[in-house]
């Protein structure tokens, strides 16, 4: 069975800091892993995905994400945060049938 | 449109009664999904829906929750004599077989359902 972790239930960064959300994942096999994000009161967004092509995923909103297999890691990062980022973020994989399963989520907090 | 919509947005009901939440796919995405999106439980998966083939509902919690989709398109979840620990955001999501975006869901607004 796939399943993510995500380490942290909140992050807080300042506006124009670096952001990162880290995720760890478990999976028998290669997995696609996602990032959604969802502000308040909006449907879930994709970010990015990774299917098994580059390790270095490039997203919307300029978030990026690198699959790591060694470190079963597919940690989500930005180099500026901008205070339309705060949201809550899922990473995400997925197994058969093509179905998500989601992490618990993080709570991005940015800060003037 | 050209999104997942889902009716009602907002749904209370009382504890015992029926509800019906319906889903709207993207036209010609041949996958459905319903999720539940809750406090104690995060996001979870409930019913897959693929084409013609028969429905995985590994994912219900109970035999209170069913769902169908006719045609091919729309889709109904149906909660029967609900309880209070029902109240959760129901999602639903669909995806297309093919494309760039063959396996990304794309996901609705969420009917928000409050049992009393």
């Amino acid at each position: 069975a796939q399943s993510v972790t995500q380490l942290d239930s909140h992050v807080s960064v300042s506006e124009g800091t670096p952001v990162l959300l880290r995720c760890n994942y478990s999976s028998s096999y290669s997995p696609s892993l996602f990032w959604y994000v969802q502000h308040p009161n909006k449907g879930l967004q994709l970010l990015l995905k990774y299917t098994s092509a580059a390790t270095l995923v490039k997203g919307i909103n300029g978030f990026e994400a690198e699959f790591k297999k060694s470190e079963t890691s597919f940690h989500l990062t930005k180099p500026s945060a901008h205070m339309s980022d705060a949201a809550e973020y899922f990473c995400v994989v997925e197994g058969g049938g093509n179905k998500l399963t989601f992490g618990t989520g993080t709570q991005l907090k940015v800060e003037l | 449109g050209a999104g997942v919509s889902q009716s009602p947005s907002n749904k209370v009901t009382e504890k015992g009664k029926d509800v019906e939440l319906r889903c709207d796919p993207i036209s010609g995405h041949t996958a459905l999904y319903w999720y539940r999106q809750s406090l104690g439980q995060g996001l979870e998966f409930l019913i897959y829906f693929q084409g013609n083939s028969a429905p995985d509902k590994s994912g219900l919690p109970s035999d209170r929750f069913s769902a169908e989709r006719t045609g091919g398109s729309v889709s109904t979840l149906t909660i029967q004599r609900t309880q209070q620990e029902d109240s959760a955001v129901y999602l639903c999501a669909s995806r297309s077989d093919g494309g760039y975006s063959y396996n990304e869901q794309f996901f609705g607004p969420g009917t928000r359902l409050t049992v009393l």
